[in-house]
């Protein structure tokens, strides 16, 4: 069965640093999400994206985050000038258009420093 | 904004015994999602549901969707050690709107 594959896993960085992290969603697929996952906490919603551009972002996505999609299968999250705080696990996920399942990789846990 | 309440936060329970646990919110959905995540692994679709009062099952698994769109439950029956994981609720709106999710409910089932 198709998967969204991200890596790395596990990402160490200190403060300060930039992050690229990466994403190839499923081939077919339209609509692509970043989430993120504070240990402890509930998933959260950052950023989708259709079409080549931003479709939504929520208020945790700032100008420190950007997203890109390069060329036509990788889905990349990238965080400018990291914080302590960031230190999460990132998920992407990815669907077919309308009422069809959220497909979600396996994360890449952002340990900041 | 609109928030999902899991509950409970926390349950151990042990093989062979069954078990709800809740999704509520003050907000309608147009349909209720739930997943299962494992320690260092994404959270993987259970069911959606979609109707108001919707039941869908899925084995020992029985999903409900409150009538006004607003809650579900999941029931397990004969729960199994496998079952242990964290069980997310997440709501979504039109069809490719951001889900709001839940906190989750921890299940352990010991043997």
């Amino acid at each position: 069965e198709p998967e969204v594959t991200q890596t790395p896993s596990h990402q160490v960085t200190q403060m300060g640093q930039e992050v690229i992290l990466h994403c190839v969603p499923i081939s077919n697929h339209l609509y692509f999400y970043w989430y993120r996952q504070i240990l402890g906490q509930k998933v959260e919603f950052l950023v989708s994206f259709y079409n080549n551009e931003i479709s939504e972002k929520s208020e945790i996505f700032d100008d420190q985050f950007s997203v890109e999609r390069p060329d036509g299968s990788n889905f990349t999250l990238k965080i400018r000038s990291t914080k302590l705080e960031d230190s999460a696990m990132y998920f992407c996920a990815s669907k077919l258009p309308l009422r069809t399942p959220l497909h979600f990789g396996n994360g890449t846990r952002l340990t900041v420093t | 904004t609109q928030l999902l309440e899991q509950s409970p936060q926390f349950l151990s329970i042990q093989e062979g015994e069954n078990l709800t646990v809740y999704c509520n919110s003050s907000s309608v959905f147009s349909s209720l999602q739930w997943y299962r995540q494992e320690p260092g692994v994404g959270p993987v679709l259970l069911v959606t549901v979609v109707t108001g009062g919707e039941v869908k099952k899925l084995k020992r698994l029985t999903f409900q969707f409150g009538d006004a769109r607003k809650d579900s439950s999941l029931h397990i029956t004969a729960a199994q050690p496998g079952d242990t994981g964290l069980y997310l609720c997440a709501g979504g709106n039109s069809g490719n709107t951001p889900l709001v999710f839940g906190k989750g409910t921890r299940l352990s089932v010991i043997a």
